[in-house]
């Protein structure tokens, strides 16, 4: 069974300071992870994806993440956030081979970026 | 990529009304995904919509109360049957992109709320 958690319902942060976003999964085989942005009034944009190779994945707006195996957690970073990065975030998880074709997404984690 | 585009983006509605809402794809997909956004929850799929098939639907979730209607590749509907207050949440249709390892591709999301 895939699962997925983000321990944190809301996290803020001042603008110009790094920032972390949580996420640990659960699988049986290997993981691929992804990180969904949602803004207001506005549906889920993908934002970046581990499936393979370094751990260390590169995605858009200047968001990065570190896939851990040995903790299975997949955080999501940016070194220096923005106001218009305030959102709601979403870790998502497969499981492969043999899980479910349709990732287990987070319940979200709010990010508020302060001025 | 895929646009995905959703109608109505918002509604109000009274208790034991129906509506329906209408999700439109730019390109040809074979499946299409319906979702419930609830606040403070995550996303919880609905059911797996195949075109020339019966919906596929998830535990706790039944045809009777999410009709959903898929007549050709690019469009489907689903409707929130007999409506009450807890079904006011965001209803977000979805489409997996090419290949296991690719992202979904999300619509904008129809906002209910039910009086």
């Amino acid at each position: 069974a895939q699962s997925v958690a983000q321990p944190e319902d809301q996290v803020n942060v001042a603008e110009g300071n790094p920032l972390t976003v949580k996420c640990t999964y659960s699988v049986s085989g290997n993981p691929y992870l992804f990180w969904y942005v949602q803004y207001p009034n506005r549906g889920l944009q993908f934002l970046l994806k581990y499936i393979t190779g370094d751990n260390l994945v590169k995605g858009s707006y200047g968001f990065e993440a570190e896939f851990n195996k040995s903790q299975t957690s997949f955080h999501l970073k940016k070194p220096s956030a923005l106001v218009s990065d305030s959102a709601l975030y979403f870790c998502a998880v497969r499981d492969t081979p043999g899980g479910s074709y349709i990732p287990t997404f987070g319940r979200g984690t709010s990010l508020i970026v302060h001025p | 990529s895929a646009v995905i585009s959703q109608k109505p983006s918002r509604d109000i509605c009274q208790r034991g009304t129906s509506l329906t809402i209408q999700c439109q794809v730019d390109s040809q997909v074979t499946m299409m995904f319906w979702y419930r956004q609830q606040p403070g929850q995550s996303l919880t799929l609905i059911a797996t919509a195949n075109q020339g098939s019966e919906a596929t639907y998830e535990s706790g979730f039944v045809i009777d109360k999410f009709p959903i209607s898929r007549p050709n590749l690019t469009f489907s509907t689903l409707t929130v049957s007999n409506m009450s207050p807890e079904d006011s949440s965001i209803y977000l249709c979805s489409v997996p992109g090419q290949g296991s390892t690719d992202t979904q591709y999300f619509g904008p999301g129809t906002r209910l709320t039910v009086l």
